[in-house]
C-alpha cells in the first residue's frame, strides 16, 4: 500500500495480557516512530528507528513496553502484563529521511486502539 | 505541565466564519508543525514552519510563527465542514529533539 499500515486497529485485552501491535512503514522509510496518544491528547513519543537500530527508547514507560525492527521495516511494539492505564491509540509513523535532517515529514498510520479491561 | 499550550480546547462554529487557533510555549522552537487529525485517523501534516516571523499559506489557512520562535497561530477563513478534526501543533527544539506535540484544538464546523 501506499502509506502506513497498522494491525489491528483495534484490540480488546484483558489485564494481565501481553498484546503485539503492527507496523508496516511506507517502503523505503529509513525512520520509524512509535506514539501513544491519550483520549483527548496529543501524541507522545514513544521510541524511533532509524533502520533496525532502535536509537531512543526514552519514551517508553516502563520495561513492560518493548519494541523491535529486526529487518529495517515492519516494526512491533510488544505490551507485556497489561494495565488500564496502557488503553490508548498507538500511532506508528515513518520518514524518509534520518531524524534530524531537513524535510523530516513523518506520515502516520490510522493507530491501534488499545483497551484493557 | 504540558510544554506546548494549545487554545482554545474546543471550537464550535457555523460553516463560513473565521476562526484562529493558537499555539503557546515558554520554549524557543527551531521549528513548528501543525496537523489535523480526523477521528480514527492520524495526524496528517499541514505546515511546517522554521523562521522567527514566518507567514505560510495554505489555501484558507495561514499559518503565523512567532518572531521569538515561541508561539504559532492557525487561522481559517471561511470555515467548511470539511476542516473538522483536531488541530495539533508540535515543535522540536532542536533538529535532534523529539517532535513534542501539543494536546490539540478539537473543532467542529456546523453546516
Amino acid at each position: 500500500g501506499a502509506g502506513v499500515s497498522q494491525s489491528p486497529r483495534y484490540k480488546v485485552a484483558k489485564r494481565g495480557q501481553d498484546v503485539a501491535l503492527r507496523c508496516d512503514p511506507i517502503s523505503g522509510h529509513v525512520s520509524l516512530f512509535w506514539y501513544q496518544q491519550a483520549l483527548g491528547q496529543g501524541p507522545e513519543f514513544l521510541t524511533y528507528f532509524q533502520n533496525e537500530a532502535q536509537l531512543d527508547k526514552s519514551g517508553l514507560p516502563s520495561d513492560r513496553f518493548f519494541a523491535e525492527r529486526p529487518e529495517g521495516s515492519v516494526s512491533t511494539l510488544k505490551i507485556q502484563r497489561t494495565q488500564q492505564e496502557d488503553s490508548a491509540v498507538y500511532l506508528c509513523a515513518s520518514s524518509l529521511v534520518v531524524w534530524g535532517q531537513a524535510k523530516n515529514i513523518q506520515y502516520f498510520g490510522a493507530g491501534t486502539r488499545l483497551s484493557v479491561l | 505541565t504540558q510544554l506546548l499550550e494549545q487554545s482554545p480546547q474546543f471550537l464550535s462554529i457555523q460553516e463560513g466564519e473565521n476562526l484562529t487557533v493558537y499555539c503557546n510555549s515558554s520554549s524557543v522552537f527551531s521549528s513548528l508543525q501543525w496537523y489535523r487529525q480526523e477521528p480514527g485517523e492520524g495526524p496528517v501534516l499541514l505546515v511546517t514552519v522554521v523562521t522567527g516571523g514566518e507567514v505560510k499559506k495554505l489555501k484558507r489557512l495561514t499559518f503565523q510563527f512567532g518572531d521569538a520562535r515561541k508561539d504559532s497561530s492557525l487561522h481559517i477563513t471561511a470555515a467548511q465542514p470539511g476542516d473538522t478534526g483536531l488541530y495539533l501543533c508540535a515543535g522540536a527544539r532542536t533538529s535532534y529533539d523529539k517532535v513534542i506535540f501539543g494536546p490539540g484544538t478539537s473543532l467542529s464546523v456546523i453546516p
